[in-house]
């Protein structure tokens, strides 16, 4: 059972425009979350993060926002620019020694 | 600073045929993970070590072994390659307790490995 589960396998944005990605949770226990950024041939790499204490955090062009009541954290990204074009990750964690959870990903596109 | 480094970064093997994947961090982190990902599918979990001499199964452990004998390596080992084990492979590691709020992983640019 999927417990991070990113829905849009892909999404395809004109630049300049606002991208939102999603990401749904089903363990309440998961109590740190995180996006990371994958480009081809390489390692993902960390993007920015949330604690279930809070329900925003922005850093840049980056915000992600997280709505613990209906277990769904978001990614805006704006504007978007064609560097953005990628996979995104979302990941989760529960206190404790447990390793990060990690959704499918989904493919953005920014199309200039 | 080299941060995390893997190697190959690609190879073909035969149906059982065994292999070392490498892995190496400079950073001093006591923490590694290797992760393999399949096409359209997320990072799924092999292996991970919390410490040198410390390891532990992930999601999908069959097939696989892992040592850690220093902070710095945390080598992968296929025994008898099957086309199932086909994937890239991504090592990474992090500095601070598994699941603590500042819980990043730094990820390694991964091996493309395929079995035939």
């Amino acid at each position: 059972d999927q417990q991070v589960k990113q829905n849009s396998p892909s999404l395809s944005v004109q630049e300049g425009r606002i991208s939102i990605l999603n990401c749904d949770y089903t363990n309440s226990m998961f109590d740190y979350f995180l996006w990371y950024k994958k480009y081809p041939a390489e390692g993902p790499t960390f993007l920015i993060s949330i604690s279930s204490i809070k329900d925003k955090n922005e850093d840049g062009r980056f915000t992600v926002f997280l709505n613990k009541s209906a277990k769904h954290l978001s990614l805006h990204i704006v504007p978007s620019q064609p560097g953005d074009s990628a996979v995104y990750f979302c990941a989760a964690s529960v206190p404790g020694n447990t390793p990060l959870v990690f959704g499918k990903g989904t493919r953005l596109s920014v199309i200039a | 600073n080299a941060g995390v480094t893997q190697t190959p970064k690609f190879r073909i093997l035969k149906i059982g045929q065994s292999m070392t994947l490498q892995c190496a961090q400079d950073m001093n982190h006591n923490y590694m993970y290797w992760y393999r990902q399949d096409p359209g599918m997320g990072l799924k979990l092999i292996y991970y070590s919390v410490g040198a001499g410390i390891t532990d199964k992930g999601e999908v452990p069959n097939g696989y072994n892992v040592s850690r004998s220093t902070t710095e390596d945390f080598p992968l080992r296929l025994e008898l390659a099957a086309p199932s084990q086909t994937s890239v492979y991504f090592c990474a590691s992090s500095g601070v307790r598994l699941g603590a709020s500042t819980d990043t992983q730094y990820f390694g640019p991964g091996t493309r490995l395929t079995v035939l």
